[in-house]
């Protein structure tokens, strides 16, 4: 079972609308929770990357919550824009790192 | 802006051939990772580099793969013979250390026919 799974699978907005996508995960211990965006054919790029002490971060339009003790995150994206069509990846990092599925985002005009 | 540089982009293959891909890492970057990923998958660890050493390569099928970082600075991996299910995006990664953010390539998109 992955450690890490992240919620919708898919999920379709339309442009300048604002949608949450959701992580939790079982990783024990916990050192760090990231957020990536994958274009499609192209490799990740961080968002933000939060530890045990911080519960939000943000970049730009992008906010990012951890809540360490239920072990949840959400990336929430505001006023979205075409080209924030991507899969949004969560990656926490114990004693290894563990990826979840992502979530495949399209924003559509 | 510093890259991670992976070539080639695709690759087209044959079942039971040969096949390298190559990653060069951001200038300075002690770590580097080989990743598989599946479509609509998140990527999978296939090894792990400190400098030139294999950190951790438990993921790696090593009947098949095999990685190489010889002079701790860019990273050749090979699969031979390929089989169809090694067919996805091959990426590279690379880090100042071990616990900091992950900077990736673009990737190598692998189909084997």
């Amino acid at each position: 079972k992955n450690q890490v799974e992240q919620s919708p699978q898919s999920l379709i907005i339309l442009e300048g609308k604002n949608c949450t996508l959701q992580c939790n995960y079982t990783v024990s211990p916990f050192s760090n929770l990231r957020w990536y965006k994958q274009d499609t054919g192209r490799g990740p790029v961080s968002l933000t990357i939060m530890t045990f002490s911080e519960n939000t971060k943000s970049n730009g339009r992008y906010t990012a919550t951890l809540d360490a003790d239920t072990k949840q995150s959400s990336l929430h994206i505001t006023a979205s824009q075409l080209s924030d069509s991507a899969s949004y990846i969560c990656v926490v990092s114990g004693a290894d790192m563990r990826f979840g599925a992502g979530t495949r985002l399209t924003v559509k005009p | 802006e510093a890259e991670v540089a992976q070539s080639p982009r695709y690759k087209i293959t044959e079942k039971s051939q040969a096949v390298a891909f190559w990653c060069d890492p951001i200038s300075g970057h002690a770590t580097l990772y080989w990743y598989r990923q599946i479509l609509g998958q998140g990527p999978e660890l296939l090894v792990q580099f400190q400098d030139e050493s294999v950190v951790d390569d438990s993921q790696l099928p090593k009947d098949r793969f095999s990685a190489e970082r010889l002079k701790g600075v860019d990273s050749t991996l090979k699969i031979q013979p390929a089989e169809l299910g090694d067919s996805a995006m091959y990426l590279c990664a690379s880090s100042p250390g071990t616990a900091g953010i992950q900077y990736f390539g673009a990737g190598t998109r692998l189909s084997v026919l």
